[in-house]
């Protein structure tokens, strides 16, 4: 099983200021990588996949980067809609499909 | 538009079962392979279990091996996953999820999550 690990656990931004949250393989996942945002009582919501590919309807300040085992996601400015929680998630080998353990982007 | 709503959740004793269903509206959902995701109060995600597009196939992930069953009826439209024997830990909201790809396809990443169904059980 591929274990995902993503760092920091928690993230304190000022709106307007540049995000970076990391996400970390155990083994090569090659690009087969997405990221989701999940806001307190809604479900997940798909922002990357395929490592740097933003979903239908993601703004562009959202961006994905790396391969093998070391990803990024970038939020160029921080509004006030993305204060949430980040999750990676790996699809390159199933089962299991794996998932980090988030990482929370709080109000500085 | 897309749509997945879950349902038959509710509080349930450890050793006993229950009936999830997954609603799909919006796309050909005979067309997509569908997954099951829970997550436990106030933890992560974790991937549960997948049917693909026309029942060829299913996954489980280990902790719900032997005990959960995932299905679909690609004429209702509707994925079930029926639960046995469950577990104090079995505890969490459960979504169902479109993967990706299409028709043979299935990539594992979830473009449309339904809006959850909590699954508690307690004595």
């Amino acid at each position: 099983e591929i274990v995902m690990t993503q760092s920091p656990a928690t993230l304190s931004v000022s709106p307007g200021e540049r995000a970076t949250l990391s996400c970390r393989a155990s083994q090569t996942v090659n690009s087969n990588l997405a990221w989701y945002q999940q806001k307190p009582g809604q479900a997940p919501r798909l922002l990357i996949y395929g490592a740097s590919t933003r979903a239908t309807g993601i703004p562009a300040r959202f961006s994905g980067s790396g391969s093998g085992t070391d990803f990024t996601l970038t939020i160029s400015s921080l509004q006030s809609e993305d204060f949430a929680v980040y999750y990676c998630q790996q699809y390159n080998n199933w089962p299991p499909w794996t998932f980090g353990q988030g990482t929370k982007v709080e109000i500085k | 538009q897309v749509q997945l709503v879950e349902s038959g959740g509710g509080v349930v004793q450890p050793g006993r079962s229950l009936r999830l269903s997954c609603a799909a509206s919006g796309f050909t959902f005979s067309s997509y392979g569908m997954h099951w995701v829970r997550q436990a109060p106030g933890k992560g995600l974790e991937w549960v279990a997948v049917m693909w597009y026309d029942g060829g196939n299913r996954y489980y992930a280990d902790s719900v091996k032997g005990r959960f069953t995932i299905s679909r009826d690609n004429s209702k439209n509707t994925l079930y996953l029926q639960m046995e024997s469950l577990r104090v830990e079995d505890t969490a909201v459960y979504y169902c999820a479109r993967d990706q790809g299409q028709i043979m396809v299935v990539v594992g990443s979830f473009d449309y999550w339904g809006q959850g169904i909590l699954v508690t059980v307690s004595s």
